[in-house]
């Protein structure tokens, strides 16, 4: 089953309108998300790192003030369109990697469903 | 519920085949994706199928089965830059992406 969620799966708004989209780990906590956009065919594309308890990393030719992202909890991240414009359309994901075993174990990096946003 | 199978690791030899194979179970089928992902980087755009067959594009393939819910990505003539993790994730009736939780291919000389 899904071990990360996402929130809302679609939504539509208004030109100018903002957005939040959260992302949850469902069994395991991650102080550590990562936010993508993704095109249609097109590889993922890294946004941002979110960070609990810390400013997020912002990849270069992201706005910060645009995209804002709060990891409120080692179990949710968020991630808020402001003044949204029908450019900002696309199919956000995140993924949060989780750690097996104790003392250095591998990560998995388990990703989310997907927020598709249409800005009208 | 709706699952994604693939192996968790497989190892091969360079300038060898390697298959790595998908099986889901998903709610609506929309298409099956294959990403590549390297440690430390987002996940690279391989391949879409969304019709049974065999899609081509320079040494990777792609191969879809809908009626037995599989597919599988085949690499010919592996190189060791191919080591990295492959992704498989399903599009659901509610263009939901399913994820695989991904196979580790290693390369060895």
């Amino acid at each position: 089953g899904a071990v990360v969620s996402q929130h809302p799966s679609w939504v539509i708004c208004k030109s100018g309108t903002s957005v939040k989209i959260e992302c949850r780990s469902l069994d395991f906590q991650a102080t550590t998300m990562f936010w993508y956009r993704q095109f249609p065919k097109q590889s993922l594309m890294l946004m941002a790192t979110s960070n609990e308890g810390s400013k997020a990393t912002y990849e270069q030719g992201v706005e910060k003030d645009k995209f804002l992202i709060n990891h409120a909890s080692l179990t949710l991240s968020t991630l808020t369109v402001t003044s949204a414009h029908p450019e900002d359309s696309s199919f956000y994901i995140c993924s949060a990697p989780r750690t097996s075993g104790s003392g250095g174990g591998t990560d998995t990096q388990y990703f989310g469903p997907g927020t598709r946003l249409t800005v009208l | 519920g709706q699952n994604i199978d693939q192996p968790t690791e497989m190892t091969a030899t360079e300038g060898a085949i390697v298959q790595i194979n998908c099986t889901y179970q998903t709610s609506g089928f929309n298409g099956l994706f294959w990403y590549q992902q390297h440690a430390g980087e987002a996940p690279t755009f391989l391949s879409y199928n969304v019709l049974d067959g065999l899609e081509e594009k320079g040494r990777f393939s792609s191969f879809l089965s809908r009626s037995k819910g599989y597919s599988y990505l085949l690499l010919k003539e592996l190189q060791m830059k191919d080591s990295a993790s492959y992704l498989c994730a399903v599009l659901d009736s509610n263009y939901q992406l399913i994820w695989g939780a991904g196979t580790k291919l290693i390369i060895k000389p």
